[in-house]
């Protein structure tokens, strides 16, 4: 019964090779968001969708680009990754239709840049 | 803005409390609190709207003080389980849907 899963879980690509990162949620939430989160340090959020709405972090570098075809379904690029954006990339979701609503948080994919 | 917590770490024998609080210097809409344990994904303790309140999770509890724009979480009788880097995430007015992370607070408990 998982509810957000990200594929891969672990995911290792050259200096400059473009990679891409799934997420997709059996919630069926409005608003999706995609944090970075370097060793010990807090996830930081670099983008989110309300619905098909984007809303970009004004700090997230020009290198990274998402896309959200479908309520279920949200992807993050890294057109050229460099050694900096070896992390751990984690997609959330929200319903955000009650002000009780929280984040839920899948388990995240480990990118190693090489 | 980001909250800034403290203490940066904490260590406890199995049964012993901790406090660990957060506090922001923006009006606060909402204060959430997570528990990440190594490798693994946050996962979410509870939330708390302003107003004041205070709530129960077991033997983790947590509150809101909005004129004080800060939030405090109690582990009562330390658990194995409890260890790992506690976050809270700070929302403020607008219904922005964002939540903006502190830097956390790795509690390690011992038997």
């Amino acid at each position: 019964d998982a509810m957000v899963i990200q594929n891969p879980r672990y995911q290792v690509t050259q200096f400059g090779k473009p990679v891409t990162l799934s997420c997709s949620q059996t919630l069926n939430h409005n608003v999706m968001y995609w944090y970075q989160q370097k060793s010990s340090q807090a996830p930081k959020l670099l983008f989110h969708y309300y619905d098909k709405d984007f809303n970009n972090e004004a700090d997230t570098p020009d290198n990274f680009q998402s896309r959200r075809p479908n309520t279920s379904f949200c992807f993050l690029d890294i057109r050229s990754p460099g050694l900096g954006d070896a992390a751990m990339y984690l997609c959330a979701t929200s319903p955000r239709d009650r002000d009780t609503d929280t984040q839920y948080f899948g388990p995240g994919t480990r990118l190693t840049v090489l | 803005q980001q909250p800034v917590q403290s203490p940066q770490a904490v260590i406890l024998r199995e049964g012993e409390d901790a406090v660990i609080n957060c506090s922001s210097s923006k009006a606060l809409y909402s204060v959430h609190w997570y528990r990440q344990k190594h490798g693994e994904a946050p996962v979410f303790l509870m939330i708390l709207l302003k107003g004041g309140e205070q709530k129960g999770h077991e033997k983790i509890s947590a509150s809101f003080n909005e004129k004080k724009q800060q939030s405090s979480l109690y582990l009562t009788a330390s658990q194995l389980s409890y260890s790992g880097t506690y976050f809270c995430g700070t929302e403020k007015g607008g219904s922005n849907y964002k939540l903006t992370f502190g830097k956390g607070t790795l509690l390690t408990v011992n038997p």
